[in-house]
This record gives C-alpha cells, structure tokens and sequence, in this order.
C-alpha cells in the first residue's frame, strides 16, 4: 500500500512569489494535516482536516496561507506571497478515523522542503 | 502555555543503550509519542503510551510517568542505522480536539 504522497520534492522560489504543495494521504485515512518543520526543530501544526472539514486551523498564518481538501481526499497547501522565514520543510500526514478518542498513529510524507530567496 | 523537553544530542556506541528523556508541560495531556526521523526522511511512528509504565516493541521501548510530566525512549542493542533525530511528542487535548506537539528532537549519533 502506497504512503502519504507530495510534491514537489523540493522548491526553491523568490520572495513574493506564490507556491503550492500537494499532499494525497493513505487511502481510507479521513483525518489529514500539515505540519511545517524548521531545521533543528519538531513539526509544527499547521492545519488539521477530518474529512473536508478544517477542524483546526488555529497555527495558519491566514494571511498568506491557505489549504483547502476537496472531496476529503487529497490537499493543497497555497503560500501567497511567500516570505524569506517560509523557508522550511512542508510536510503532510495522514492517520486513520478521527483524531479524537482513541490513538490512531500518524504517517507521514516525505515532505516539500521550501526555500526562499 | 506547553512546552516539551528533550536533550539536543546523543551519542552511543554500537551495541549500547541509550535512553532519551523528554519532560513536558501541558495543560490537556493525553499521551506521549516518539517518532524517529533520518535525515531528509519522513517522521515514523516508535511509540505511544497513555498510561504509566514500560511499553516494550522490539529493541526500543517507552516508559511514561504521568504524576512527573516525564517519559523516555529506550533504545537497545543500538546499531548504525538507529542514527537519526528522535521526537517526543505530546498529545494534547483542547475541549474535543486532539493534537500533536512535537519536542524539537534529540540527534542521535551512533558510532561503530
């Protein structure tokens, strides 16, 4: 069974300019996320779906980012216009059900690392 | 507020044990994860514990201890490719929602 899938593998973009990242999550995975990892550090959330819902979002900068999950299945992470401290490494993960109750692990993309010039 | 911690960097030889200790503080904790990343990699699931005690799965095992704000990671019988950053991560619970805090990883370096 395939992984979590994205791409790009890598981006290397100009201040200002807009990107997107893409995520298709294990099938059958409802809940999807995207986390974003500075060097030397943990994943951060930045969103989190159940299904096509974003149920917290509360980590995005709303004001250059946006992700949507058509139909529930695979995303879209849109920085617009992108900054010199965006650079950093995208990565999306998915897991099986909803993320409350019960544990359910999370797998995780390869991820999109992003640099800025 | 929350906050994890681990140390920066270990070291080990082949065929040792190494333990990796995480503290947290956390308004909504609900369990502790550990996750294992080589370098360029993805993160990838070691462990999860709710409850306190050991929980053993092959050469690594987790111990939790909710009344310290403490767990730790064991890794036994170390070999080269253990070589990676391994994160705590807290699962915090925020009325009905649930999330993942990640501690900012201890590199593990593991020499022959």
């Amino acid at each position: 069974e395939a992984g979590v899938v994205q791409s790009p593998r890598y981006k290397i973009i100009e201040k200002k300019q807009p990107v997107a990242f893409w995520c298709n999550p294990i099938s059958g995975h409802n809940t999807l996320y995207w986390y974003r990892q500075n060097l030397g550090q943990g994943p951060e959330l930045l969103i989190r779906y159940e299904n096509e819902e974003a149920v917290d979002d509360s980590q995005l900068p709303k004001d250059r980012f946006s992700a949507e999950r058509l139909k529930g299945v695979d995303s879209t992470l849109k920085i617009q216009p992108a900054e010199l401290g965006d650079s950093a490494v995208y990565l999306c993960a998915s897991s099986l059900g909803l993320a409350g109750g019960f544990y359910n692990e999370q797998f995780f993309g390869p991820g999109t690392r992003l640099t800025v010039l | 507020g929350q906050s994890l911690e681990q140390p920066s960097e270990v070291t080990a030889v082949e065929g040792a044990i190494v333990q990796i200790n995480c503290t947290y503080q956390t308004s909504g904790f609900y369990g502790l994860s550990w996750y294992q990343q080589h370098d360029g990699g993805a993160p990838t699931f070691l462990s999860y514990n709710a409850l306190d005690g050991l929980e053993e799965t092959g050469r690594f095992s987790s111990f939790l201890s909710r009344s310290d704000s403490y767990g730790y990671l064991l890794l036994q019988e170390l070999q080269m490719k253990d070589s990676a950053s391994y994160f705590c991560a807290v699962r915090d619970r925020t009325g009905s929602s649930y999330k993942l805090i990640f501690g900012s990883g201890t590199r593990l370096l593991v020499r022959p």
